[in-house]
């Protein structure tokens, strides 16, 4: 069974420039949540899709976004980078809606100069 | 105060020695409680998952939780240096739907 899936690897942008992220679900699973990691902050909550509707966000400004399509691949995007937002994004998929038992994708590294 | 709290290490222990990570949390509604290990370059991977207060055994690891003073704990035996990885402490609540992580604890088993 394929696990999840995240494209691309590495990314590297500039300030004030845009991304969009990719992430493909392990089959069958439709809840996707996605997660930043820094090494100050660890890994902090971004939000969850299930059924291509957010069930739920962490704490971040509205420049960071997503979707989820009837497939339940997921998209993140983040508008206006910031040198700050350089870190990993980690996408993680479960069966069921909710984040207890989550199987995580190896995240794409986002350096922004 | 971060929900969930954890030393960063990094741990540096001998091949074969036990190992104890710990991680506190500060709230009660806390039920479901994960341990992650994370290699470098690659996303976390779920090792042990439980559910309110006690133990549970999976081979060399062992997790523990202690609801009354809200202490997660994962126990390794015979530390292998292929165990070398951050771990990462997770706790969730019933019906909540985010989860919270610890910062992770960089582990290095020397042979």
């Amino acid at each position: 069974k394929a696990g999840v899936t995240q494209t691309p690897r590495y990314l590297i942008k500039t300030r004030g420039q845009q991304v969009t992220l990719s992430c493909s679900p392990i089959s069958g699973h439709r809840s996707v949540s996605w997660y930043q990691q820094t090494p100050g902050q660890g890994l902090q909550f971004l939000f969850e899709y299930f059924s291509e509707t957010q069930r739920n966000k962490g704490n971040f400004p509205g420049r960071f976004s997503g979707r989820q399509f009837s497939n339940s691949r997921s998209e993140m995007n983040v508008s206006t980078l910031e040198l700050g937002d350089s870190a990993l994004y980690l996408c993680a998929s479960s069966k069921l809606a909710g984040v207890n038992e989550q199987f995580f994708g190896p995240g794409t590294r986002l350096t922004v100069l | 105060q971060k929900e969930v709290e954890q030393d960063p290490g990094p741990l540096s222990v001998p091949e074969g020695a036990i190992v104890s990570l710990n991680c506190t949390y500060s709230n009660s509604a806390f039920q479901y409680f994960m341990w992650y290990r994370q290699y470098s370059r690659k996303g976390p991977e779920l090792l042990m998952y439980t559910y309110s207060s006690g133990n549970k055994e999976d081979g060399r690891f062992t997790a523990q939780v202690d609801k009354s003073s809200k202490y997660i704990s994962l126990f390794i035996r015979d530390s292998q240096p292929s165990d070398s990885a951050t771990y990462l402490c997770a706790a969730l609540g019933t019906g909540a739907n985010n989860l919270f992580f610890g910062t992770g604890t960089r582990l290095t088993v020397i042979p």
